[in-house]
């Protein structure tokens, strides 16, 4: 079936590093792939998808590209700041059926200042 | 502005009632879906729904109910038969229920606290 796995967490990185979140997924076909992030008592929204392989999506510094031949999603951000403190979420929809969204379990992210 | 609201933010109830929580969007959306999160874990599927009048079960729809009378609207009612209601619940929506590349809006959530 459709499932989508994230690198556990917490990640904790000071102010300023790389970030790297790992997201691989199993999937037929060609599913769309996003990235939600959810900051402290909110709920989900979209940080960026990609619909076709070798896309890369990109919002607010962070980047993903969908990587068909490694099934892979990987989120990245070049310099992280404070308030990238939240947790993410890798999710795909599937290539035969659009109605429901199958999420990664999450990733939490601590920024130190 | 467009959106979805839950009502309300927080919400206390004895153990063996039944609650409501409110899910309402104005984003003239086809599709939408009730969630659960527990502390540190990701969402869980509720119910979901494609259409006004029609729903569907998610992965743990016991002890859960929901309708859907309007576009708009999609209320789920926690039932005394859930045993462990304790939560944060989120609502979200989609625009086209078989849009393979739409993404899905999320309310703010309610957080639900049985005591």
């Amino acid at each position: 079936g459709n499932s989508v796995t994230q690198m556990e967490g917490p990640v904790t990185l000071s102010e300023e590093a790389f970030l790297t979140i790992n997201c691989t997924y199993t999937a037929t076909g060609y599913p769309s792939l996003f990235w939600y992030v959810q900051y402290p008592g909110e709920g989900l929204q979209l940080l960026l998808k990609a619909t076709k392989a070798d896309d890369k999506g990109s919002n607010k510094g962070f980047e993903a590209t969908y990587r068909k031949e490694t099934t892979s999603f990987h989120l990245e951000k070049g310099s992280v700041q404070v308030s990238d403190s939240a947790v993410y979420f890798c999710a795909l929809i599937p290539w035969a059926g659009g109605f429901k969204t199958i999420f990664g379990a999450g990733t939490r992210l601590f920024v130190k200042a | 502005d467009g959106g979805i609201t839950q009502s309300p933010k927080y919400l206390f109830r004895k153990e063996g009632q039944n609650v409501t929580l409110s899910c309402e969007q104005n984003l003239n959306h086809d599709a939408m879906y009730w969630y659960r999160q527990d502390p540190g874990q990701g969402l869980r599927l509720i119910y979901y729904s494609q259409i006004v009048n029609d729903f569907q079960k998610g992965d743990i729809a016991e002890g859960y109910s929901v309708s859907r009378e309007k576009k708009e609207s999609f209320p789920l009612t926690v039932t005394s038969a859930q045993k462990n209601p304790t939560a944060f619940y989120l609502c979200a929506s989609k625009p086209r229920t078989s849009g393979r590349e739409d993404e899905q809006f999320f309310g703010p959530g309610t957080r639900l606290t049985v005591l």
